[in-house]
């Protein structure tokens, strides 16, 4: 059974960083691209990042870029999101979801239960 | 970055009818070398994530039920839930993944009337 597992979430202070981690079962993480989607409180979805099977692509919504890295290290079966910088709109519900396939398909197949990050004073 | 609008925003239908969410994008989803539609659709449950029901616009993900359909092309798609069940209560989302960023539309909750 496919499943996402995501942990490092939780309360920061505006400028400050915090990092996530994703940690998959059932499937190689090494063929798949995956990705972060994350959802503030009551609100839609928002892609986050994306990183292909082998860290060959990555993008990321213009509202991260230059703060957040996205990262994987396929040996320990895990996906990385380090958010630096972080501002009080960047509170959400973070979801780490998996791509089909191992470049980029832009959908995403599995989802985790999504870890709660909350940047307030 | 490609908008994305849901209508309605919210519904109500009676058990065992037809519901239908449409979705429409501020520019054609269609990849003209492939024939596809980048065009996704999740449903989100009250405190759980996202799930895939549909993908290119009416590619039904497995295990999902067939009372769920897409259909549409270029800029418009459909969600139809045939003879709705209690279960199906839910925030149903597009997706399009034509271009980068990838966006979702604003949700259409559905609830049982």
């Amino acid at each position: 059974e496919v499943q996402l597992v995501e942990s490092g979430g939780g309360l920061v202070k505006p400028g400050e960083s915090l990092r996530l981690s994703c940690g998959p079962s059932g499937f190689t993480l090494s063929s798949y691209s995956m990705n972060w989607v994350r959802q503030a409180p009551g609100r839609g979805l928002e892609w986050v990042s994306s990183i292909s099977s082998s860290s060959s692509y990555i993008y990321y919504a213009d509202s991260v870029k230059g703060r957040f890295t996205i990262s994987r290290d396929n040996a320990k079966n895990s996906l990385y999101l380090q958010m630096n910088s972080l501002r009080a709109e960047d509170t959400a519900v973070y979801y780490c979801a998996r791509d089909p396939a191992g470049d980029p398909q832009g959908y995403f197949d599995y989802w985790g239960q999504g870890t709660l990050v909350t940047v307030s004073s | 970055d490609i908008v994305m609008t849901q209508s309605p925003d919210s519904l109500a239908v009676s058990l065992g009818e037809r519901a239908t969410i449409n979705c429409k994008s501020s520019q054609s989803v269609l990849y003209s070398s492939n024939n596809e539609n980048y065009l996704t659709w999740y449903q989100q449950k009250p405190g759980q994530p996202p799930k895939l029901l549909i993908y290119w616009a009416s590619t039904r993900e497995s295990g999902v039920p067939d009372r769920f359909s897409g259909s549409g092309s270029g800029t418009d798609f459909t969600l139809t839930i045939n003879s709705l069940q209690a279960e199906d209560v839910a925030v149903y989302y597009c997706q399009q993944y034509y271009n980068l960023p990838y966006t979702f539309g604003q949700g259409t909750k559905l609830q049982i009337k």
